[in-house]
């Protein structure tokens, strides 16, 4: 199975501010998702982020809040801009080989923190 | 309506009981079908996926789809202590173009199996 790495594993920001989150895949992925999850609540899709071209963003996202970048097929960086308390939540990407079902994971997850 | 829809719970079973976990969803295009479980501070790992209707065994676990009620489950037989966790149920709405991989989830529900 693929291993997964987020950066920071969490953070702690002031209101205003801006942190981005890397992902880090131990091998070439096809499909990189990012995924909202607030405390006690389920997971919320943000975007898709495609290799090589702008993120597909889900309805109430939109990129000047959430900036990604996808530079190549093992990496991604999903940034949250201007930061409010609204979003303190874990972050997490997803991936899928696009093949196989059984080859989808989450990373570990980043714990953001806004005051 | 939301589109995944699960019971909260909590659900409570003994040990070495059969625990039952259900979720419906309104999408009647839908195509694929996961169950997810996501220990306390752990980032959500897939359990079961399930494409056709009827039943899919692995190990103590099954799945159960049925297209024409929009309902799929989780059963879980001899349920034990290392079993409570909340179950995510996740749907995929289209097999193929802009939706691909992309899954919507449920709310979770949380299971406890107390010895």
């Amino acid at each position: 199975s693929a291993v997964i790495s987020q950066k920071p594993s969490r953070d702690i920001c002031q209101r205003g501010t801006s942190l981005t989150i890397q992902c880090q895949v131990d091998s070439q992925v096809t499909m990189m998702f990012w995924y909202r999850q607030q405390p006690g609540q389920s997971l919320t899709l943000i975007a898709t982020a495609n290799q090589g071209s702008e993120a597909t963003y889900e309805s109430g996202f939109v990129i000047d809040k959430f900036p990604i970048s996808r530079p190549n097929l093992t990496f991604s960086t999903l940034t949250v801009s201007n930061m409010s308390p609204e979003d303190s939540s874990i972050y997490l990407c997803r991936i899928f080989d696009g093949v196989d079902t059984d080859t989808q994971y989450f990373g570990p997850g980043t714990r953001l923190t806004v005051l | 309506q939301k589109e995944v829809e699960q019971n909260s719970g909590p659900l409570s079973v003994p040990e070495g009981a059969i625990a039952s976990l259900n979720c419906t969803y309104s999408d009647r295009g839908s195509q694929s079908f996961f169950w997810y479980r996501q220990y306390s501070g752990k980032s959500p790992e897939l359990i079961m996926f399930i494409y056709s209707n009827g039943d899919k065994e692995d190990g103590r676990f099954t799945a159960q789809l049925n297209k024409a009620s929009q309902y799929v489950s989780l059963l879980i037989r001899d349920s034990q202590p290392s079993d409570s966790a909340t179950y995510l149920c996740a749907v995929n709405k289209d097999a193929g173009g802009t939706s691909y991989g992309k899954l919507t989830f449920g709310q979770g529900t949380i299971l406890t199996v107390h010895p």
